[in-house]
């Protein structure tokens, strides 16, 4: 079945350990997001790419980066986590951008635990 | 700035019918989506609308009224699987989508 998968399904870290999340998808779309989901609030966009091309959200921590080697894979690295950054972590596809019916694919999610 | 709200929690009851109501204030409109979170699992998508009126889909249903922004999601014959949180995301002017909070739903035998 074409998905979004996300490893691993719980991560824990160390304050201040790197730590890499993964998601890869086999929808062939144009469009990976990242969102970082804390406790019964809403998702926050971290950042996304449009086929090759890196947007930053405004407000994301430069201790945030992300990659994107082909168009299946994509990874979120943290760089030295704090406790703050405990939270779900989401990859999400779409086909396009910038039409407004287009809906998110989302994967099962990484829930980080800094300790 | 941009605003969503919804109730943060509701409860009801096996067999019964609930409302979830969301409001929003942004800047334009280009879409309301409803997405239904279980408990530690990624959002999954229930709803797209963007012209008004009711659209229908199984058990589910959602209403769009843009004069008043404002957006239900209808849930008939309530389930003990339909206990999760609902999101509901607005599409601005600029096709960013911008995230309520979400509202837990408890249903009880």
């Amino acid at each position: 079945d074409a998905m979004v998968i996300q490893n691993p399904r719980y991560q824990v870290t160390q304050f201040g350990k790197p730590v890499t999340l993964s998601c890869s998808q086999t929808l062939n779309h144009n469009v990976m997001y990242w969102y970082q989901q804390k406790s019964s609030q809403a998702p926050k966009l971290l950042f996304h790419y449009y086929d090759k091309d890196f947007n930053n959200e405004a407000d994301t921590p430069d201790n945030f980066q992300s990659r994107r080697p082909n168009t299946s894979f994509c990874f979120l690295d943290i760089r030295s986590p704090g406790l703050g950054d405990t939270a779900m972590y989401l990859c999400a596809t779409s086909r396009d951008r910038g039409q407004g019916n287009e809906k998110l694919f989302f994967g099962s999610g990484t829930q980080l635990s800094v300790l | 700035g941009q605003n969503i709200d919804q109730p943060t929690e509701m409860t009801a009851t096996e067999g019964a019918i609930v409302q979830i109501n969301c409001t929003y204030q942004t800047s334009g409109f280009n879409g309301l989506f409803w997405y239904q979170q279980h408990a530690g699992e990624a959002p999954t998508f229930l709803s797209y609308n963007v012209l008004d009126g009711l659209e229908e889909k199984g058990r589910f249903s959602s209403f769009l009224s843009r004069s008043k922004g404002y957006s239900y999601l209808l849930l008939k014959e309530l389930q003990m699987k339909d206990s999760a949180s609902y999101l509901c995301a607005v599409i601005d002017s600029n096709y960013q989508l911008i995230w309520g909070a979400g509202t837990k739903l408890i249903i009880k035998p």
